[in-house]
């Protein structure tokens, strides 16, 4: 199995700027998340999706901030318009069922810089 | 209630050494404990994971212990070696909802 797969790995964008970030979980797991990790605040749980429809999207911070998650192989994240606080490492991840227990698949991070 | 305190913050040991993480949950509705391991430049990945009916785990050179009573739990690495330099999370889980401590980056001197 190819893992979490997230894309852009980096990204630099102006102040201002929508940013975009893909996600395509691990096939045949029924949740996903959206996390931020920044040294200040470590890892935050932005938003999950069970089998595509959103559960809790409390730790979203503002409006600017959106999820979707059209299909089952397929979420985004957008930052609309982009601020330099954004700036962190948003990482996607996975897992197969919501009992306690079930391993949390991340991908690799995408490293987002807002000048 | 939701928070998962991590110390320390940071730790540096000598090779062969022992690493010693801890961690304090507020919650005792969490009923999963893992542990989760992040390079540098990668996601986090599961490391080992322990429910609170039992008071320790070990696999290999990483053991958990766990005091429900306390509601603490640590992460115990043996014989430290360099290539377990990373950051360690532990996390507290309900269901769907998984909260993480804030790291702990160890470094393990050659």
């Amino acid at each position: 199995d190819a893992g979490v797969i997230q894309s852009p790995r980096h990204e630099v964008t102006e102040m201002g700027q929508e940013v975009t970030l893909r996600c395509k979980p691990i096939s045949g797991h029924d949740y996903l998340f959206w996390y931020r990790q920044t040294m200040m605040r470590g890892l935050e749980l932005l938003i999950y999706f069970n089998n595509n429809v959103p559960i809790d999207d409390s730790g979203m911070p503002e409006d600017r901030f959106s999820a979707k998650m059209p299909n089952a192989s397929f979420s985004t994240l957008k930052i609309q318009p982009s601020e330099p606080r954004d700036s962190a490492v948003y990482f996607c991840a996975s897992c197969r069922a919501p009992s306690s227990g079930n391993t949390i698949y991340f991908g690799e991070g995408s490293w987002l810089t807002v000048v | 209630q939701q928070q998962v305190k991590q110390s320390p913050q940071s730790l540096i040991v000598q090779k062969g050494g022992i690493s010693i993480i801890n961690c304090a949950y507020e919650n005792t509705a969490f009923d999963y404990f893992p542990w989760y391991q992040q390079f540098p430049g990668k996601g986090p990945a599961l490391l080992i994971a322990i429910r609170p009916d039992v008071s320790e785990k070990k696999e290999g050179r990483f053991t958990i212990s766990f005091n429900k009573s306390a509601k603490q739990f640590s992460l115990h690495i043996m014989d430290s070696q360099p290539g377990d330099s990373a950051t360690y999370f532990c996390a507290a889980s309900k269901g769907f909802k998984t909260i993480f401590g804030a790291g702990t980056r160890l470094f393990v001197k050659a």
